[in-house]
């Protein structure tokens, strides 16, 4: 059973546009969720992530927004650049330990 | 300071075998998680050790196990190796407190080729 929906799978952005990630989760008891960006060859980097008790967090042109009741959130990357492509994964975690569930991961492309 | 390094870095094995890889987290970190990731299923989590004790396991068959030493190194064994084992398998420390809110530093991974 997939605990954490990732969509869309893959994403098209023209440089200087909004790309748009979505995650849905199931387990009301996550109450950690990280967004990682992984390059080829490399593993998954933290980029952002956010507590439950947070509607949105923003770093730099990376921001979270969060919905609890709707047990629903994105990341939005503004000014999309050429060095953002890469594959984006979002993650949840609880309080059990360090363990965190995946989303199917996407892969962003920006054209310049 | 160094980050998580994990040898060998490519693996070809054959049907039945048996495989260890394995990983130096972060100095100081006393968390190890270890993660499966394919094209088709994405990352999933394998199994978490803290302070030489598994925490957490993941939904995968007994022919993959852990441990984790002293000085918190860890590795993953995986036995009677299947083709659909072939897959990059990761490694991530965090921070001394090993909690769920803790950054998750990865390493490179393994690349296992099952023949």
């Amino acid at each position: 059973q997939q605990q954490v929906k990732q969509s869309p799978q893959s994403l098209i952005v023209q440089k200087g546009g909004i790309s748009i990630i979505n995650c849905a989760y199931e387990n009301t008891a996550f109450d950690y969720f990280p967004w990682y960006q992984q390059f080829p060859g490399k593993g998954p980097a933290l980029l952002i992530a956010i507590r439950p008790d947070v509607s949105e967090k923003k770093e730099g042109r990376f921001t979270i927004s969060f919905n609890k009741s709707a047990k629903q959130f994105s990341l939005h990357i503004m000014d999309s650049q050429p060095g953002d492509s890469a594959t984006y994964f979002c993650a949840a975690s609880n309080q059990a330990g360090t363990a965190l569930i995946f989303g199917k991961g996407t892969t962003l492309s920006v054209s310049s | 300071k160094a980050g998580v390094t994990q040898t060998p870095r490519y693996l070809i094995k054959t049907r039945g075998q048996q495989v260890t890889l394995s990983c130096s987290p972060i100095s100081g970190h006393r968390s190890v998680s270890w993660y499966q990731q394919t094209p088709g299923q994405g990352l999933q989590f394998l199994f978490e050790y803290f302070s030489e004790t598994q925490r957490n396991k993941g939904n995968f068959p007994g022919r993959f196990s852990g441990r984790q030493f002293s000085n918190s190194r860890s590795e993953m064994n995986v036995s009677t190796l299947e083709l659909g084992d072939s897959a990059l398998y990761l490694c991530a420390s965090s921070s001394p407190r090993g909690l769920s809110t803790d950054t998750q530093y990865f390493g490179p991974g393994t690349r296992l080729t099952v023949l």
